[in-house]
């Protein structure tokens, strides 16, 4: 059962666009949300944050957005540049495991087009 | 600077032997993970640590076993390898905290 869903595994934007991942999940336990970015041959690396008592956080070119009602979270990149190429996985966090478990999506790959 | 060091980046191995995959961090964190990675599946939690000779079982715990001796040191015990267990392995730790994982570069293990 696949609490955390990326329904898009592969996305392709033009240098400069936005990119827009999205990422359904169906634990209502869940209470914190992260985005993280991996490339080939490395581990991922910590993006983004947010917390379910916000709806948006931003730092830069990267900005999250969560829908509670929805269940659903976005990852916006804007403007997306060729070294935003990676895989994107979005995980989550319930209060219940004590905020030490993450429960990952099956990622995204972007490929930004030059 | 955080940093998470696993033992080895490729690793081929036969079915049967008993595989140890190492992982240690520099940051004193109390939290340590053993993820694999697989097309299509994500990053599935395998077993994690919240303390020194702590563990418990993650979604996928079937066919492994881990040791934390040692707070900056979490290993993943494979202890009769098999074919379907031909995967990226991936090490992490944090802080107690609402933080982030901070990942090691995976281990490719190739089981023959």
């Amino acid at each position: 059962d696949q609490q955390v869903k990326q329904n898009s595994p592969s996305l392709s934007v033009q240098e400069g666009r936005i990119s827009i991942l999205n990422c359904d999940y169906t634990n209502s336990m869940f209470d914190y949300f992260l985005w993280y970015k991996k490339y080939p041959a490395e581990g991922p690396t910590f993006l983004i944050s947010i917390s379910s008592i916000k709806d948006k956080n931003e730092d830069g070119r990267f900005t999250v957005f969560l829908n509670k009602s929805a269940k659903h979270l976005s990852l916006h990149i804007v403007p997306s540049q060729p070294g935003d190429s990676a895989v994107y996985f979005c995980a989550a966090i319930s209060a219940n495991f004590g905020n030490e478990k993450l429960t990952f999506g099956t990622g995204t790959r972007l490929t930004i087009i030059p | 600077d955080v940093k998470v060091t696993q033992s080895s980046r490729y690793l081929v191995k036969r079915t049967g032997e008993k595989v140890f995959l190492e992982c240690v961090q520099d940051m004193d964190h109390e939290n340590m993970f053993w993820y694999r990675q697989d097309p299509g599946l994500g990053l599935r939690l395998i077993y994690f640590s919240y303390d020194v000779k702590m563990k418990e079982k993650g979604d996928i715990p079937e066919g492994y076993s881990v040791s934390r001796e040692k707070k900056e040191r979490f290993s993943l015990i494979l202890e009769s390898a098999s074919t379907n267990q031909t995967s990226m392995y991936l090490c992490a730790s944090r802080t107690v905290s609402n933080q982030p994982q901070h990942f090691g570069d995976g281990t490719r293990l190739s089981i023959l």
